[in-house]
């Protein structure tokens, strides 16, 4: 079946760097959707993209959509502190199935 | 408030002793799912619902059922627990099946001894 590969599996970043996670798939995808698990919380959706090489942004994030449709990358400029959560990437072109998931975490 | 509520949200039990975690949605949407999450792993699709009496299997169901007696209630049962079911476990809800905007309740932390 479809799989999708986060790297890096955890990140410990400093309170203003900027972050890169990425996600890579088996297959061809139709839509990339980035979610995000707060501590304690179900996964919310962040962005969503639809169009290979699409560039989306969502306040400090911004995501796209590989040229392949085999990948797609999130980036979070100046971190903060409540980024602190789980990123999952998804795709949803036939059912919705999430990535494995980068663990971040971000310190003052 | 639309909300996705799960109860209960902590859990210890047997081996063996059935137990349901609730789930319950106040949206009106057709389309509800369970999930387990583990590490290293993401959240897997357990069952899913696509409307009232509408049940079918995900990727990972054996050792669970549902039911979708009604639109807004999804209970996921676990008929004999086993210790490999310790996991965490999300139901979710959306408009329709393909709908991107998944919405998760806040978990249920399930350990089987």
């Amino acid at each position: 079946g479809q799989q999708l590969n986060q790297s890096p599996q955890s990140m410990f970043i400093q309170e203003g760097e900027d972050v890169s996670m990425n996600c890579t798939s088996s297959s061809i995808f139709n839509t990339w959707l980035w979610y995000k698990q707060d501590p304690g919380e179900g996964p919310v959706l962040l962005i969503a993209l639809y169009k290979a090489g699409e560039l989306t942004s969502n306040g400090r994030l911004t995501a796209q959509f590989g040229i392949t449709r085999k990948d797609s990358f999130l980036n979070i400029s100046a971190s903060i502190p409540s980024d602190v959560g789980i990123y999952f990437c998804a795709d949803n072109t036939d059912k919705l199935i999430f990535g494995t998931g980068t663990r971040l975490q971000v310190f003052p | 408030e639309a909300q996705v509520t799960q109860n209960p949200r902590y859990l210890i039990t047997v081996t063996g002793k059935k137990l349901t975690v609730t789930c319950s949605q106040n949206m009106n949407h057709e389309y509800m799912s369970w999930y387990r999450q583990d590490p290293g792993l993401g959240l897997r699709q357990i069952y899913y619902s696509m409307n009232v009496e509408v049940t079918d299997k995900g990727d990972v169901p054996e050792g669970y059922k549902v039911s979708r007696k009604e639109k807004r209630n999804f209970p996921l049962i676990l008929e004999s627990p086993s210790p490999n079911q310790t996991s965490l476990y999300f139901c979710a809800s959306s408009r329709w099946r393909g709908d991107d905007t998944q919405y998760f309740g806040p978990g249920t932390r399930l350990t089987v001894l």
